[in-house]
């Protein structure tokens, strides 16, 4: 089945410095990858959209210039947090769709901003 | 919009006993409806989708429409089915789209 391997699982980082979270499809071609935030005990909260080769659609409240968002490849997809504060302190996961496999999830990155 | 409604945040129930976790969703196109299981410390799974009608782990899940909900349901449970439940939906009509979720019930099974 489709793997999907997102890098690093946890990550501690001073508050003012950024933060880069990697999401990359395993034996397959992602079309669409998304970024997800999950508070704890809580639903996963769509952040953005991005597709290959174009820019991320984000979703309403969540901050373009913060939560940059890199879509190279069909294989590779990068969330990149800037300037992090502890407010940005949170799990993020990605999820990659391809034709055949569907929606595939990433580990999630545990992120603590101090 | 589009929204997807677990009414349960904790379901409690005995080894054995019969299991519904329920679902109930918005859309006003053509839904795609999913169920996906977080185990404690591991990534989310899909469990189920409605299209491909299985049974996985003794769970199934059928669509209903007219009620709009997806209810997911087990005969009898398993300690093993300790987990947190997400019922999530997608849009069939558009390409491309990202699940949306409900905010997830946590299935409690004890001996």
């Amino acid at each position: 089945g489709a793997v999907v391997s997102q890098h690093p699982s946890r990550v501690i980082c001073k508050s003012g410095t950024s933060v880069k979270i990697e999401c990359r499809s395993l034996d397959f071609q992602a079309t669409t990858m998304f970024w997800y935030r999950q508070f704890p005990k809580k639903s996963l909260m769509l952040m953005a959209t991005s597709n290959e080769g174009s820019k991320a659609t984000y979703e309403q409240g969540v901050e373009k210039d913060k939560f940059l968002i890199n879509h190279a490849s069909l294989t590779l997809s990068t969330l990149t947090v800037t300037s992090a504060h502890p407010e940005d302190s949170s799990f993020y996961i990605c999820s990659a769709k391809g034709v055949r496999w569907g929606y595939t999830f990433g580990s999630g990155t545990r992120l603590t901003v101090v | 919009a589009q929204r997807v409604t677990q009414p349960e945040k904790l379901l409690s129930v005995f080894k054995g006993a019969p299991v519904e976790l329920k679902c109930n969703y918005s859309y006003s196109g053509s839904p795609e409806l999913f169920w996906y299981v977080q185990y404690s410390r591991q990534r989310l799974q899909l469990l189920l989708r409605h299209i491909s009608r299985e049974s996985i782990k003794g769970f199934t899940a059928d669509l209903n429409k007219g009620e709009t909900s997806f209810h997911l349901k087990k005969p009898f449970a398993q300690e093993e089915d300790s987990a947190m439940y997400y019922c999530a939906l997608s849009g069939l009509d558009q390409a491309g789209t990202a699940l949306i979720f409900g905010k997830g019930t946590t299935l409690s099974v004890s001996s």
